[in-house]
């Protein structure tokens, strides 16, 4: 079993709807949870942080971390054209020492927003 | 603010050519760094990551090496490439004492014919 799972997509939504994107992860001992945002041929982009089980909302952003159900989500409301992209998940714990967290990815969900 | 450079850009290589690519980042001090290959369908896959000067951990056997020559230079580098090798490649950075978060550079697109 992976130890982070993502729905590839691709989804497609009308401009203006709400998008949810998730990913589930096998492993406990995660603490921190990210979401980036990757456009074609550019670095990934650092959108929300987030630690422990709850909610944390920025702008149309919402991230949602479900610890018991190992279970994160992303909701974007009022979704736009700009927010086509790539979106991964990333989740990480401390990494004995090397005083460096590594990161594990979800491969991403190729999200278009059609005008 | 600090941001993160890579080059180049874009790269295409003949198999068994060497490689060398750079990372620098400025407005900190001291920053962990990694070497990340993105590769399509596979997802992030972390190659190297560097807690300072002369100090790199690799995580995956493989014909790559990094060395970090200065506090806030990266460079990876092959002898000799193979047609596997081909993919983007990411550098990234976090802050020293705040390692949960890593902020990446625009990636160079290496293509190995």
């Amino acid at each position: 079993q992976k130890e982070v799972e993502q729905d590839p997509g691709p989804l497609s939504v009308p401009e203006g709807a709400i998008v949810s994107l998730n990913c589930t992860y096998s492993n406990s001992a995660f603490q921190y949870f990210m979401w980036y945002r990757q456009y074609s041929r550019k670095g990934p982009e650092l959108l929300m942080y987030t630690y422990s089980s709850g909610n944390k909302e920025d702008g149309r952003f919402t991230a949602q971390v479900d610890k018991s159900s190992k279970y994160i989500s992303l909701f974007i409301r009022d979704s736009q054209p700009s927010d086509s992209a790539t979106y991964l998940c990333a989740m990480s714990d401390l990494y004995s020492g090397a005083g460096s967290y590594q990161l594990t990815f979800g491969k991403g969900t190729k999200l278009s927003v059609i005008p | 603010s600090q941001t993160i450079h890579q080059w180049p850009a874009t790269l295409v290589q003949p198999v068994g050519s060497p490689l060398s690519l750079e990372c620098t980042v400025e407005g900190t001090s001291n920053p962990n760094l990694y070497w990340y290959r993105q590769a399509a369908g596979r997802g992030l896959q972390l190659l190297f990551y560097s807690v300072g000067i002369g100090q790199i951990s690799s995580e995956v056997p493989q014909n790559l090496s990094a060395s970090r020559p200065q506090d806030r230079q990266f460079i990876l580098s092959s002898k000799k490439l193979l047609l596997s090798d081909s993919g983007f490649y990411l550098c990234a950075w976090s802050p020293a004492g705040e390692t949960d978060t890593q902020y990446f550079g625009p990636g160079t697109r290496l293509t190995v014919l």
